[in-house]
């Protein structure tokens, strides 16, 4: 099936520690996005990318990293920088950025701090 | 971006139709209007979007009005499956605001038996 597929479902870490979630889709999407969601709020957007090796910082990039070296894979690094980490994560794609151009969702990592 | 208000939760018997209202007064001409729905725990699902004209698919069916200040997200024969919190967005076309995907609080759709 084409999809979106995430790993992890739920991610502990220990202080200090830096953690990397996995994203991939088979959907032959250019574009991949980072999403961070916190109990009963909408979603931020962390990290997008519009074609490989290439990606932009959204609106809470801070303590968190990227790669974009296969069109397939979007992984994101939770490091020790980010104070707050504890959050459900998203990954999404869509065929291009264009507005006109809907983006779909895994289900989701949930990272939680020991 | 415009921002969209919708009630904070709805009821609706199953088998019956569902319509979630949706207000966005601030919308410009080239912004398109979305609906997502979250279950708990797992990703938001991409349900339908539009610009000026109605809208359906195989889930749902959009009405947007002709002033485009407000839409309505119709799912036809509502199943307690349904049952989830279902967001309405508008998003430009091209630019930054493009990228992200702006969440509110949504309206919690609850399907009676």
């Amino acid at each position: 099936d084409g999809g979106i597929t995430q790993s992890p479902k739920y991610l502990f870490r220990k202080e200090g520690q830096n953690v990397t979630l996995s994203c991939e889709q088979n959907l032959n999407h250019d574009a991949m996005y980072w999403y961070r969601q916190d109990p009963g709020q909408g979603l931020r957007l962390i990290y997008y990318s519009q074609i490989v090796n290439d990606f932009q910082k959204g609106d809470i990039a801070e303590g968190y990293s990227v790669s974009r070296e296969k069109k397939e894979s979007f992984p994101l690094t939770v490091t020790s920088a980010q104070k707050n980490p504890t959050a459900f994560y998203l990954c999404a794609s869509s065929i291009s950025r264009d507005g006109n151009q809907p983006q779909h969702f895994g289900d989701g990592t949930r990272l939680s701090i020991l | 971006d415009a921002k969209t208000t919708q009630p904070t939760s709805m009821d609706c018997a199953e088998g019956r139709a569902a319509n979630l209202p949706c207000n966005h007064s601030t919308i410009s001409g080239n912004e398109y209007v979305y609906w997502y729905r979250q279950i708990h725990s797992q990703g938001p699902q991409y349900i339908i979007h539009g610009l000026k004209n109605n809208e359906t698919n195989e889930m749902a069916s959009l009405i947007i009005t002709e002033d485009r200040k407000s839409s309505t997200l119709i799912l036809p024969h509502a199943t307690l499956r349904d049952t989830a919190v279902y967001y309405c967005i508008v998003r430009p076309y091209s630019g930054g605001g493009a990228d992200g995907l702006t969440f509110g609080k949504g309206t919690h759709l609850i399907i009676q038996p």
